[in-house]
């Protein structure tokens, strides 16, 4: 069964540093999201992409946060300055058409800021 | 409103036995409501999910119930098994919104062998 994959599995780094994670979706969808769950707490979306371009996001993704579809099988997000509070998982997923439908997520990368 | 609230907080059944997860929302323009199981260490993975046109759907031991006036849906798994024991989160959305998911805050299961 096709899967989202998500690269690293744990990232750690300093306080201050830009961050780069990465996600290859599903290969037929089109609609890309970040999500992001504090260790402990519920999931909470952060930004959904569509057509090289985002279509929503949430308040938390502010200015340190940025999405891009660099290439035809990649998607990424990059946070600029990382803070402590960014600690969390951050799960990539994907849909295939729009609208509420399943969406499937990746294992997600584990974000440690030191 | 674009809560969703879930209880109980965590659930502890034995093998066999129905285990009972209850989700309520407050945005009457939630049209899809899927529920994610998740093991430790890994993604959410769709387990089932309903739309508010039935009241009812049945996939193997999992069974969403949907109550459209009360705003309420609940997933019932019947015999379950220690493999069940995850953290289960319920999600509603709708287009309107865009395809954003509104997650509910987990109900941890463990079922006792």
């Amino acid at each position: 069964e096709p899967e989202v994959t998500q690269t690293p599995s744990h990232q750690v780094t300093q306080m201050g540093q830009e961050v780069i994670l990465r996600c290859v979706p599903i290969s037929n969808h089109l609609y890309f999201y970040w999500y992001r769950q504090i260790l402990g707490q519920k999931v909470e979306f952060l930004v959904s992409f569509y057509n090289n371009e985002i279509s929503e996001k949430s308040e938390i993704f502010d200015d340190q946060f940025s999405v891009e579809r660099p290439d035809g099988s990649n998607f990424t997000l990059k946070i600029r300055s990382t803070k402590l509070e960014d600690s969390a998982m951050y799960f990539c997923a994907s849909s295939d058409i729009q609208g509420a439908q399943p969406q499937h997520f990746g294992d997600g990368t584990r974000l440690s800021i030191l | 409103q674009q809560q969703v609230k879930q209880s109980p907080q965590s659930l502890i059944v034995q093998k066999g036995g129905i285990s009972i997860i209850n989700c309520a929302y407050e945005n009457t323009a939630f049209d899809y409501f899927p529920w994610y199981q998740q093991f430790p260490g890994k993604g959410p993975a769709l387990l089932i999910a309903i739309r508010p046109d039935v009241s009812e759907k049945k996939e193997g031991r999992f069974t969403i119930s949907f109550n459209k006036s009360a705003k309420q849906f609940s997933l019932h798994i019947m015999d379950s098994q220690p493999g069940d024991s995850a953290t289960y989160f319920c999600a509603a959305s709708n287009d309107n919104y865009g395809q954003n998911f509104v997650f509910g805050p987990g109900t941890r299961l463990s079922v006792l062998p």
